[in-house]
């Protein structure tokens, strides 16, 4: 089935550590992106790609960084950086006209 | 900046109710606006709205825009416990990426 794939599901960090979240799709779409909720926050957007090799910082970027190697993969790092990194975080991809999929999204706690 | 609003940001009724959700905006060359139904995890596709004044309809749930005031509203009539969950808003700005501006969202709770 074509789809995203968010692994993992929940995470827990440790204060000071790297994690790295992954973001699969098969649905050959350009465009992917990475989205952080928080309660009553709605979604933001920490980074976008367009194309394979080339990426673009959104709203809330800092303590962040990702990679777009392949087409299919867009992984987000979240750094030590980030002062306040407990969140739900949803990967996005999609095709013309706004036509956005998530995928199920994968909660972090920094414990 | 491109800006979207949501109202209310949440909301408690009973089944059998009806709502309406509403979404402003202000967003370079505007093209489109979506509505997202989200339960747990991930946001789940409900319409696109690109003409003004053509309602959407999608059994209990249907949609409208109106460009001109620039705004949208999501009915949804005869409420069930099911339909409990974050209502998103959402719109591209122009040009050729299709990053989406989200609202904060409604909390709807539809109580039995």
């Amino acid at each position: 089935d074509g789809g995203i794939t968010q692994s993992p599901k929940y995470l827990f960090r440790k204060e000071g550590q790297n994690v790295t979240l992954s973001c699969e799709q098969n649905l050959n779409h350009d465009a992917m992106y990475w989205y952080r909720q928080d309660p009553g926050q709605g979604l933001r957007l920490i980074y976008y790609s367009q194309i394979v090799n080339d990426f673009q910082k959104g709203d809330i970027a800092e303590g962040y960084s990702v990679s777009r190697e392949k087409k299919e993969s867009f992984p987000l790092t979240v750094t030590s950086a980030q002062k306040n990194p407990t969140a739900f975080y949803l990967c996005a991809s999609s095709i013309a006209q706004g036509w956005t999929f998530f995928g199920q999204g994968t909660r972090l706690t920094v414990v | 900046e491109d800006k979207v609003v949501q109202s209310p940001l949440s909301l408690v009724v009973h089944e059998g109710d009806t709502v309406t959700l509403n979404c402003s905006y202000e967003v370079t060359n505007f093209r489109s606006l979506l509505w997202y139904k989200q339960e747990k995890k991930a946001p789940t596709f409900l319409f696109m709205l690109t003409s003004s004044g053509i309602e959407k309809k999608s059994g209990r749930l249907s949609s409208i825009l109106d460009k001109k005031e620039l705004f949208s509203i999501l009915n949804i009539t005869a409420t069930q416990t099911g339909d409990s969950a974050i209502y998103l808003c959402a719109a591209p700005p122009g040009g050729s990426n299709y990053k989406l501006t989200f609202g904060k969202g409604t909390l709807l709770t539809v109580n039995p």
